[in-house]
């Protein structure tokens, strides 16, 4: 089992939509969590970064941490073409061996189609 | 802020050739930069981790003596890949990690390696 779990889609949407992209980790040791945008052939774009349960929100961006079930999820709102892209769900632990090192999850494919 | 660079974004190299692949921070100081190594339609595999001024750190399967990774300033790391051959092709990104900051990595835009 993956320490990072994202269905890999791929996910199609109309322009405008609310998409909503799932995460789940099994380490109960993570403690922060990161969502990346990745378009083809660039590197990852941090979207946003949080590491207590909860809502964090930036602009069309919100972040939803669940710490007792191990559920993390991205809303993006009013979505655009230019959203289309590959999404990364992140978590890493801040000690111990692994210190620093992010887990990524397979990435999530998204089009959003005019 | 925190812009990462990369340098070359592409290179075309003969097999048994060196390349090097510049990493840099462009507007923060790093004291941690991590090189990832990325697969078509694959998520990103983490080669190793450099700290400024010491011996990188690396992942169980990479070679150290291929991948020859130097971190001698705070904006600055190198990767260079010796004497390539054609499975070493692969799209290598680097991160950084801001000097007394939080663990959010800031990805470089990847240098596409195609070793003939």
């Amino acid at each position: 089992q993956k320490e990072v779990e994202q269905d890999p889609g791929p996910l199609s949407v109309p322009e405008g939509a609310i998409v909503s992209l799932n995460c789940t980790y099994s380490n109960s040791a993570f403690q922060y969590f990161m969502w990346y945008r990745q378009y083809s052939r660039k590197g990852p774009e941090l979207l946003m970064y949080t590491y207590s349960s909860g809502n964090k929100e930036d602009g069309r961006f919100t972040a939803q941490v669940d710490k007792s079930s191990k559920y993390i999820s991205l809303f993006i709102r009013d979505s655009q073409p230019s959203d289309s892209a590959t999404y990364l769900c992140v978590s890493l632990v801040s000690g111990g061996t692994s210190y620093g090192k992010l887990t990524f999850g397979q990435g999530t494919i998204l089009t959003v189609h005019p | 802020g925190a812009v990462v660079s990369q340098h070359p974004s592409r290179v075309i190299c003969k097999s048994g050739t060196s390349v090097k692949i510049e990493c840099r921070s462009l507007d923060f100081q790093a004291t941690t930069m991590f090189w990832y190594r990325q697969f078509p339609k694959q998520s990103l595999m983490l080669m190793a981790t450099s700290n400024e001024g010491s011996k990188a750190t690396y992942e169980q399967g990479v070679e150290k003596d291929k991948f020859l990774i130097n971190h001698a300033s705070l904006t600055l790391s190198t990767l260079t890949v010796t004497s390539a051959h054609p499975e070493d092709s692969s799209f290598y990104i680097c991160s950084a990690r801001r000097a007394g900051g939080s663990y959010e990595q800031y990805f470089g835009p990847g240098t596409r390696l195609t070793v003939t």
